[in-house]
Parts: C-alpha cells; structure tokens; sequence
C-alpha cells in the first residue's frame, strides 16, 4: 500500500513571497503519477499540478513548481510570487500507473497555507 | 457541461437513518469515485467504480453501500447513521488509467447526531 505523508500542518508566507510545501511519499511502484491539489475555503478541489513519475524533468504551472526527487520519494511544491488567493489547504496525492488499476488517489493529511499582507 | 454534481450540500441525520447521497457526472468518465475528508486526515477513498455495473471497496467502506447502474450516476448510501460518518464527502470522476486529472463535485458536509 501506498502512504503520503505532509509533515507541515500549516504554513504562512508573506504576498509576494515564495513558500515551499512538503511532500514524501512511500511505494514500491516504479510507474506513478504524482498531483498537488488546492482546497481553497470554498471546499472546492482544484487540480494545481501533476506529475508522471518517468519523466526527470520538474513539471511547473505558471508560479507553481515541482521539486521531484525519485529516489528520495520526495515531491515538494513552490508556489512563488505568492497571492492572497493562493490562501487553501494544499493536498500531496499519488495514484499508481499499473496498466488496467483504477484511478485510485492515496492523499496526505494536507497542509494549511496562509498568505498574509 | 455541469461537471460533478453532488446532492445534497449539507444533511443533517439521527442515529440509525439511512440516506443517500446523489453523484452524477456529464463528461463521460469511466471511473467514479466517493471520498470523505476528516480533520486531519485528508481525504480517504470509501468506495469507487471503473464502468457501469464494477463497484470495488476502497481504505473506509464500512457502513456504506455503492452501486453503478450508468455511466453518469454513483450514489453513496449509508445503511445505519453513525456519528463517526459525521464527515465532508466528496465524489471525483475521471477517465481511467493514464493519471487523468479527476474533477470534484462540491462536497456535501454531513452531520449524524
């Protein structure tokens, strides 16, 4: 079985600023998809970026940024220039690659992130 | 396309109620499924379906019930209220297989007193 692990409860960055959330994970899978999702207070889940575990090269969505190091099964997300709308629980998730699995997510516990003035 | 609509927002049930809570998505995806998010806890997968007709248990399926008559409806039924059900649930869709985005219907925050 798969766990995802968030060492960081909760966080805060200043506008303007650049944050870095943690993430580690732990399978014995080789091919995997990797995500971070937002969860802002309107509960809404929103996809921010994604991750396929045989590709070496970070993936990066505008001001987020991916930091992928497979061999340490690490997976850590910079948000930068950060917002006041970037204010949410932020969600580390993986989902195997098996061909024929389901799509089944495995996500960490989350971690709060304030952006303040 | 409306996405992954969730019936209903907020529910209030007793002890021993049985309920349903309503999924349907309109994108046409294979896999369908229902998680519920504690404090603490992030989100955990209670039951989720690859196609019409194939259901299969997730990490937490005890107390709920799911079924896959279509393509574009998942229903969550709980048997026999519980407290410990109290919980925000969510049902996500996406195609199967292929790291596809899955996309998120609103959330229904159940209370069970």
């Amino acid at each position: 079985a798969q766990t995802v692990t968030q060492s960081q409860p909760e966080m805060s960055v200043q506008e303007a600023e650049t944050v870095t959330l943690s993430c580690t994970y732990d399978t014995s899978e080789s091919n995997y998809y990797l995500f971070w999702y937002k969860q802002p207070p309107s509960r809404q889940m929103i996809l921010v970026i994604r991750q396929e575990a045989y590709k070496q090269q970070n993936a990066t969505e505008n001001r987020f940024s991916v930091n992928f190091q497979k061999a340490a099964k690490s997976f850590s997300l910079k948000i930068s220039d950060s917002q006041l709308g970037d204010t949410a629980m932020y969600f580390c998730a993986f989902m195997k690659r098996t061909t024929g699995t389901a799509s089944k997510l495995t996500f960490g516990t989350g971690t709060r992130l304030q952006v303040t003035l | 396309n409306a996405g992954v609509t969730q019936t209903p927002k907020f529910q209030v049930l007793k002890t021993g109620q049985s309920m349903t809570l309503q999924c349907a998505q309109d994108m046409n995806h294979e896999y369908m499924s229902w998680y519920r998010q504690d404090p603490g806890m992030g989100l955990r997968l209670i039951h989720y379906s690859v196609g019409a007709g194939i259901t299969d248990q997730g990490e937490v399926p005890n107390g709920y019930n799911v079924s896959r008559s279509t393509t574009e409806d998942f229903p969550l039924r709980l048997l026999s209220a519980a407290p410990s059900q109290t919980s925000v649930y969510f049902c996500a869709s996406s195609y199967n297989g292929g790291g596809y985005e899955q996309y998120f219907g609103p959330g229904t925050r159940l209370t069970v007193t």
